[in-house]
């Protein structure tokens, strides 16, 4: 049974770096074909893909977002990190953290997703 | 980067049929497979419609896919509507396998 959940801050401050992590369970993200993408979607708002990490280390960033983003991976803890630099109140959203169907495009299973809120 | 636009809402009878359309801004919508997701309140998203057409086990076929190049836009069709099918409708596909697009959403009503 493939599970994952988000943690990290409820609260941050504008201009602090968010850091987020995905545990996953049930798959590793060692095997060939196994990816994994954060997605945030602000309060009431559409779901917004930011990043995506492969099996094989390669990193892909939303184009819009690519120079506040960071995703790295450790596989020995089956996990997945999602920084984003500089937030703002306009970065208030659910995180949510998901796979991908190996051999194709489209997310299988998801976290239940992490509201964090940008406020001083 | 290219944008999907879905109405933003859409509102049907149960027992009816609703299609919710996808356009894409830009690039062939026929390039790269389209997805759909249903969202209900609170909970994450979760897959109804992959690849353009295909159904994930345990989705009934009351749920359908299409793609039309003339219009450039996918469409998903819920035919029997009920109740439980409330809910946000969101599309989603990607650019040269890497940039992956979410569409605007649209709420469907069945009342």
């Amino acid at each position: 049974q493939v599970t994952l959940k988000e943690s990290g801050p409820a609260l941050v401050k504008p201009t602090q770096i968010l850091t987020l992590t995905c545990t996953f369970s049930g798959f590793s993200l060692s095997t060939h074909g196994m990816r994994v993408s954060w997605i945030r979607q602000p309060p009431g708002k559409a779901l917004e893909w930011l990043a995506r990490i492969d099996w094989d280390g390669d990193k892909f960033y939303s184009t819009s977002l690519k120079t506040r983003l960071s995703i790295s991976k450790d596989t020995s803890k089956n996990q997945v990190v999602l920084t984003m630099t500089n937030m703002n109140p306009v970065d208030t959203a659910t995180y949510f953290c998901a796979r991908i169907r190996p051999q194709s495009v489209f997310f299988d299973n998801w976290g239940p997703g992490m509201l964090v809120s940008v406020s001083s | 980067n290219f944008l999907l636009t879905q109405p933003h809402s859409v509102s049907e009878s149960p027992g009816k049929t609703v299609t919710i359309s996808c356009t894409r801004s830009s690039g062939s919508i026929a390039s790269s497979y389209v997805q759909w997701y249903q969202q209900r309140p609170g909970r994450s998203p979760t897959n109804v419609i992959y690849e353009d057409n295909q159904r994930p086990s345990g989705v009934p076929d009351r749920f359908s896919g299409s793609v039309d190049s003339s219009s450039n836009s996918a469409s998903l069709t819920i035919s029997g509507l009920k109740t439980e099918d409330e809910a946000d409708y969101y599309c989603q596909s990607y650019e040269s396998s890497n940039l992956w697009v979410f569409g605007g959403g649209t709420k469907l009503t069945v009342l």
